[in-house]
């Protein structure tokens, strides 16, 4: 079975603080994702990856930024948390392949408190 | 990538047939329609997709009608661990990523 593991399920931070979410797959991948959900707002693209370090920026990409330097691992950097990015972070990969680009497999998630 | 409309929320008796539907009316010739579902605190997974054809697999079956404006996704036996946020998105291969809209609420009661 595919996996997608993400490291922290629960989070708490303080306003400021730099936060690092890591998400591992482990089924050779191509592409990596990362989106927010909140309520009433659904899941939002952050940024994916198709590549290692190759990024491109999702729907909202601002306060956030990613590092794929190896396949299998993307991360998520909040550079200075803020409390209006307290949400659900989920990490998603896929192959590129025709037709299987759009078959995503989720990790958990890691809900992130930002203080 | 075309945008998708769904109903807010469906109810469905457990046992019994559940079909989702979906409109995609500006869906283009290459773009093919997604399902996924999404149980309470966890992570979307997926269900199946289709470009033309109608499919099968062991969660479920997509029609797609002829003109392929507009998607059914068919839960045959719904169960109670059915009940979650079900969303149809509609993705061309040139894109790399899906966006989610709000999807409809499905609940299953015995």
């Amino acid at each position: 079975d595919v996996k997608v593991t993400q490291s922290s399920r629960y989070l708490v931070k303080r306003t400021g603080e730099k936060v690092f979410l890591e998400c591992v797959q482990d089924m050779d991948h191509e592409n990596m994702f990362w989106y927010r959900q909140d309520p009433g707002l659904g899941l939002r693209l952050i940024y994916f990856s198709y590549d290692v370090k190759m990024k491109e920026k999702g729907d909202i990409p601002e306060g956030y930024s990613v590092s794929r330097e190896k396949k299998e691992r993307f991360s998520l950097i909040l550079e200075s948390a803020s409390t209006n990015q307290t949400s659900m972070y989920l990490c998603a990969s896929s192959f590129r392949g025709q037709a299987r680009t759009g078959e995503l497999f989720f990790g958990e998630g890691s809900r992130l408190t930002v203080l | 990538d075309a945008k998708t409309t769904q109903p807010t929320s469906m109810d469905c008796a457990e046992g019994r047939a559940a079909n989702l539907p979906c409109n995609h009316s500006t869906i283009s010739g290459n773009e093919y329609v997604y399902w996924y579902r999404q149980i309470h605190s966890q992570g979307p997974q997926y269900i199946i997709h289709g470009l033309k054809n109608n499919e099968t697999n062991e969660m479920a079956s997509l029609i797609i009608t002829e003109d392929r404006k507009s998607s059914t996704l068919i839960l045959p036996h719904a169960t109670l661990r059915d009940t979650a946020v079900y969303y149809c998105i509609v993705k061309n291969q040139a894109g790399t990523a899906l966006i989610f809209g709000k999807g409809t609420t499905l609940s299953v009661s015995s």
